[in-house]
């Protein structure tokens, strides 16, 4: 069955980096388009970035672009996001998602892990 | 960006009842080369990921109660719940995936009245 595991969440000071990962197992990984979906602290769903299957194309949600870099190892099954720069208001739940095929919904989220940006 | 909004922001719908669920999005949805409505809904539990419920506007996912149905199309969709149970208390989301970025409607929280 498709699993999605998120690692790498913590507390980090603002101005820091730090760097998430997604350990994906069930599915032809290298088939598939990846996202990073964030939730804040009783808030709604925010859409982050996607890396197509080849991690050839990238696309970034305005709040974050020139800040995060999404990416791929096809060769680990793992899916990345470098977070540079954080504020406060990247504190959130960042889930990983797999898509269910090129330019459709998302099909499987993981638990999530929790980023906070806090002095 | 197109912009999602659902309404309402809340509601509360007694054990047995309809419960629906409106989305308006600021473009068209439908897709002239699939002729499809690229939206999706999703419940939200506490404590949990968002699941998918509904695609392509009113596919049901695999093993999604019979219950939940999505209907529109273009700019205007709706999710509903013929006949609310007590596991249906959640967050119910809808996004378009027709462009990036991708957004969310704000969510629509539903309990029992």
């Amino acid at each position: 069955q498709v699993q999605l595991v998120e690692s790498g969440g913590g507390v980090v000071q603002p101005g820091r980096s730090l760097r998430l990962s997604c350990a994906a197992s069930g599915f032809t990984f290298t088939d598939y388009a990846m996202h990073w979906v964030r939730q804040a602290p009783g808030k709604g769903l925010q859409w982050v970035a996607v890396v197509s299957n080849d991690d050839t194309r990238k696309y970034y949600a305005p709040s974050v672009w020139g800040r995060f870099t999404i990416s791929r190892d096809n060769s680990k099954n793992t899916l990345y996001l470098q977070m540079n720069s954080l504020t406060d208001e990247d504190t959130a739940v960042y889930y990983c998602v797999k898509e269910k095929e090129h330019g459709s919904y998302h099909d499987y989220w993981g638990q999530g892990t929790l980023v906070t940006v806090s002095s | 960006d197109i912009v999602m909004t659902q309404s309402p922001d809340s509601l509360a719908v007694s054990l047995g009842e309809r419960a629906t669920i409106n989305c308006k999005s600021g473009q068209s949805l439908l897709k002239n080369s699939n002729n499809k409505n690229h939206l999706a809904w999703f419940q939200q539990k506490p404590g949990q990921p968002p699941k998918l419920l509904i695609y392509w506007a009113s596919t049901r996912d695999s093993g999604v109660p019979d219950r939940f149905s999505g209907s529109g199309s273009g700019t205007d969709f709706t999710l509903s719940i013929s006949s609310l149970q007590a596991e249906d208390v959640a967050v119910y989301y809808c996004q378009q995936y027709y462009d990036v970025p991708r957004t969310f409607g704000q969510g629509t929280k539903v309990e029992i009245k």
